[in-house]
């Protein structure tokens, strides 16, 4: 079974600057997370998805991230215009997402501002 | 505040020392997760506790949820250099199957 994909793996910008992370989820798992990672940190959900509509993006700075989930499979988390603390790893998770079940990680995109 | 403690925040074993990791919530949890990370990588799924006084084992690894549903702990039995890693707890906590993490343990096994 093909695992959560991501990409790109990393990305280097200029503050702001643009960028776009894509995830894969896993066939067939309806909930789709992003969270974001700053080093030395627990990941923090950013914002969580069941299928195309979105339960959850309180946690989303909405003045510069975007994100969305097209006929609710894959998704993409766009940065415009990032700054400097948004260096982090971001990653993306799936879920069977009927009740509590465990999610599995993508392999991330480490992005640095500089 | 941090509504997932995990401590302690690192730990330095020798090879073949036991330890244990904690997580401890300030609500009740619904679902308790505990996930290893590499540096810079994705997250693996190591074991998923609901019910209070559940215990799971994996290899070396054993993870227990108290009776409360409100504090976890993650043991590992003679470590080798190959469980270093950071892990982490992720927690529903009620919250429609949101996700919440701790900060992580940082553990070091030296050979």
């Amino acid at each position: 079974e093909a695992g959560v994909a991501q990409s790109p793996r990393y990305k280097i910008i200029e503050k702001r600057q643009s960028v776009a992370f894509w995830c894969n989820p896993i066939s067939g798992h309806a909930t789709l997370y992003w969270y974001q990672q700053i080093l030395g940190q627990g990941p923090k959900l950013l914002i969580q998805f069941q299928n195309n509509g979105v339960v959850d993006d309180s946690q989303l700075p909405k003045d510069r991230f975007s994100a969305e989930r097209l006929k609710g499979v894959d998704s993409t988390l766009k940065i415009q215009p990032a700054k400097l603390e948004d260096s982090a790893v971001y990653l993306c998770a799936s879920s069977f997402g009927t009740g509590n079940t465990e999610a599995f990680f993508g392999q991330g995109t480490r992005l640095t501002v500089v | 505040s941090q509504e997932l403690e995990q401590s302690p925040q690192s730990l330095i074993v020798q090879e073949g020392k036991n330890l244990t990791i904690n997580c401890t919530s300030s609500k009740t949890l619904y679902g308790l997760y505990w996930y290893k990370q590499k540096y810079g990588e994705g997250l693996i799924f190591l074991m998923m506790l609901q019910k209070g006084g559940e215990e799971k084992s994996h290899e070396k690894i054993t993870a227990k949820l108290d009776e409360k549903k409100q504090q976890s702990s993650l043991h590992i039995t003679a470590s080798q250099p190959s469980h270093a890693g950071i892990y982490l707890c992720g927690a529903d906590q009620g919250s429609n199957y949101k996700l919440t993490f701790g900060k992580g343990t940082l553990l070091t096994v030296n050979p």
